[in-house]
């Protein structure tokens, strides 16, 4: 089955400073990848995703790339502000059967967003 | 509003005294999905149902049933809970055909 790492564990940056965080993945056959955010004591929201015919997406100050040849998509925060700390996931998600729509979870990344 | 919710939002309970927490969605999802949440270990699947009457494992069924009577609702049930069942629960939901994921509140389950 899919596998997905994710680093760093935990990532500390000033305000205004870029933040990046790294995930890989296993399949090949994956072809969604979205990155959730989950705020204290909140459920995991979905703040951006791509698939795999992709190779960038931008919404404002968050980027998401892909290297499908290299198994790996990063997200990229950019201005960040102390709203940003928060825990980030990375997922993948199968292309058909079964797997469709199963998300597969990275380990998670907590950021920290300091003054 | 359109949301996933979870009860109860906390939960002590003792080793071997069943358990079952609910899950509800008001969007109409056909898909339905219970994950654990450990440190280091991000979201796990335990079960997934793709829509009324249809249930099946994920990645952490043991120890965990569940059940699907009717489109709105997936609880989580735990006959016999064991102290490695202490975790924080999430439900998910979407569209079938749909990737996107919303998940609930969490339920944060601690197993004496």
């Amino acid at each position: 089955g899919e596998n997905v790492e994710q680093h760093p564990s935990t990532l500390s940056v000033q305000e205004g400073d870029s933040a990046v965080i790294k995930c890989t993945y296993s399949d090949s056959a994956s072809n969604y990848f979205p990155w959730y955010k989950q705020e204290l004591g909140k459920g995991p929201q979905l703040i951006i995703d791509i698939r795999s015919n992709v190779g960038e997406k931008k919404d404002q100050r968050i980027a998401v790339t892909l290297n499908k040849t290299a198994k790996h998509f990063s997200l990229h925060i950019t201005e960040t502000q102390p709203e940003d700390s928060a825990v980030y996931f990375c997922a993948a998600s199968g292309a058909g059967g079964t797997s469709y729509g199963k998300l597969t979870f990275g380990q998670g990344t907590i950021l920290t967003v300091h003054p | 509003e359109a949301q996933v919710t979870q009860n109860p939002r906390y939960l002590i309970t003792v080793t071997g005294k069943k358990l079952t927490v609910t899950c509800s969605q008001n969007m109409n999802h056909e898909y339905m999905s219970w994950y654990r949440q450990d440190p280091g270990l991000g979201l796990r699947q335990i079960y997934y149902s793709m829509n009324v009457e249809v249930t099946d494992k994920g990645d952490v069924p043991e120890g965990y049933k569940v059940s699907r009577k009717e489109k709105r609702n997936f609880p989580l049930i735990l006959e016999s809970p064991s102290p490695n069942q202490t975790s924080l629960y999430f439900c998910a939901s979407r569209v079938d055909g749909y990737n996107e994921q919303f998940f609930g509140p969490g339920t944060r389950l601690t197993v004496l």
